[in-house]
């Protein structure tokens, strides 16, 4: 099973450039959700979705934007990078919310020069 | 704003000890508690859920308690073994949103 895949592994850019994190899951999950973590501070919510067509703001939505066009797919898009964006990203899912097993990726690491 | 605090940061045990992390929050209003593990350049796999209502869960050498009342929750391993090293992170939860500790790193010696 694949499970939660996250697309690029490794990603290096300037600021100001735009780019789009994939996010897909093939569990047929309502929930899916984005965090960035960074050291000393743990994982932080950006943005999550209940569903298709439904997104909502986490903790530190700013600068990053998402859409749900399917249940499987949730991307985050970053359009105009800032060093402060700097981070690992992890993508996440389950079946209907916070009351079930949050499924991870293996991360995106992203380096804003 | 709920607040997750774990502590220690990080422990080294040596193989078979039974050791205990902790994890303790601000607001009792909440609705999940999950814990979480991470192994370097991985993503989190989740080891307990604890539905609010619930008290504990185990899973194998696992064990995790959720007090409210007290804002602590424990997570208990039993006869440690050098594949438990990991970082280990609690997680607390409203109806969407998880607030994460910052995480306490275990390596356990062989």
């Amino acid at each position: 099973n694949a499970g939660v895949t996250q697309t690029p592994k490794f990603q290096v850019l300037k600021t100001g450039q735009s780019m789009t994190l994939q996010c897909a899951q093939d569990m047929n999950h309502e929930y899916m959700s984005w965090y960035r973590q960074d050291p000393g501070m743990g994982l932080r919510l950006i943005h999550y979705s209940v569903g298709a067509g439904i997104t909502d703001q986490g903790e530190v939505p700013n600068g990053y934007n998402v859409s749900r066009s399917t249940t499987e797919d949730f991307p985050l898009r970053l359009l105009s990078a800032a060093p402060s964006q700097t981070s690992v990203y992890f993508c996440a899912s389950s079946r209907t919310g916070t009351g079930q097993p949050q499924h991870f990726g293996d991360g995106t690491r992203l380096s804003i020069l | 704003k709920q607040e997750v605090t774990q502590i220690p940061a990080a422990l080294s045990v040596p193989e078979g000890e039974n050791l205990v992390l902790n994890c303790s929050f601000t607001d009792s209003a909440i609705y999940n508690l999950q814990w979480f593990r991470q192994d370097p350049g991985k993503g989190l796999t989740s080891l307990l859920l604890i539905q609010s209502s619930q008290r504990e869960q185990t899973s194998g050498r696992l064990n995790a308690s959720l007090d409210k009342s007290s804002g602590r929750s424990t997570l208990y391993i039993a006869a440690s073994q050098p594949g438990d090293s990991a970082t280990y992170l609690c997680a607390f939860s409203g109806t969407y949103k998880y607030i994460f500790g910052t995480g306490t790193r275990l390596k356990v010696l062989a």
